[in-house]
């Protein structure tokens, strides 16, 4: 069984340039969820797929979005960046809903 | 929404020694409570978690007891290690999708 993988693992941008992070599931899990962790702070809740559908979403801008795709695997991208979205970005994946979340190595995102 | 605030923000203890770190909780609707383990550089990895149907929890040296009336739930460590030295994170949710996580607890074990 495979533990959950994102890529890349950093990525430099600078404002006002779009990005696409990418997230592969964990084995059997069809549940995918994103979050934004600043230095010296807890995960925040971007947003949750389930089953290819958005199935809630934290307090975050349109110009981040999602998918998920029919393996479960999914996408982050963020547009028009700012400053404020240098971050660590997790997704975490769950057998279903309701479950434990398991959370992949993040990508560094770092916005000049 | 949900507020989790957690206590301390930084714990220093000595080998040997336990480690309490608690959080608070503002939605009564709230049902699953996981602790998160972080160490530098690496992902959060679950080392325990509750649902409110249950008081405590244990799992060897580490233990999470749940007080649903005062909404506040706490993570003990016992006999305190260096490698358990890390950032601690609780969560709760009520839903299953939206985790809301506390500040973080950085614990340092002093050989």
């Amino acid at each position: 069984e495979t533990g959950v993988t994102q890529s890349p693992t950093h990525l430099i941008k600078t404002r006002g340039q779009q990005v696409t992070l990418r997230c592969s599931s964990q084995s059997g899990h069809n549940t995918v969820s994103w979050y934004q962790q600043a230095l010296g702070q807890g995960p925040q809740f971007i947003f949750q797929y389930y089953r290819e559908e958005e199935n809630g979403r934290g307090n975050f801008p349109p110009r981040f979005s999602g998918l998920q795709f029919p393996n479960y695997s999914s996408e982050l991208n963020v547009n028009a960046l700012e400053l404020d979205d240098s971050a660590l970005y997790l997704c975490a994946s769950s057998l279903r809903l309701q479950e434990t979340q398991y959370f992949g190595p993040g990508t560094r995102l770092l916005v000049l | 929404g949900e507020n989790v605030e957690q206590h301390p923000s930084t714990l220093s203890v000595q080998e040997g020694d336990s480690a309490v770190i608690k959080c608070t909780y503002s939605d009564s609707a709230s049902n699953y409570f996981p602790w998160y383990k972080q160490e530098l550089g690496k992902r959060p990895q679950l080392i325990i978690d509750i649902r409110s149907n249950v008081g405590e929890k244990k799992d060897q040296r580490i233990a999470v007891t749940l007080n649903k009336t005062a909404k506040h739930f706490s993570l003990h460590i016992t006999e305190t290690q260096p490698e358990d030295s890390a950032v601690y994170f609780c969560a709760a949710t009520n839903t299953g999708n939206q985790f809301y996580f506390g500040t973080g607890t950085s614990l340092t074990v002093i050989p």
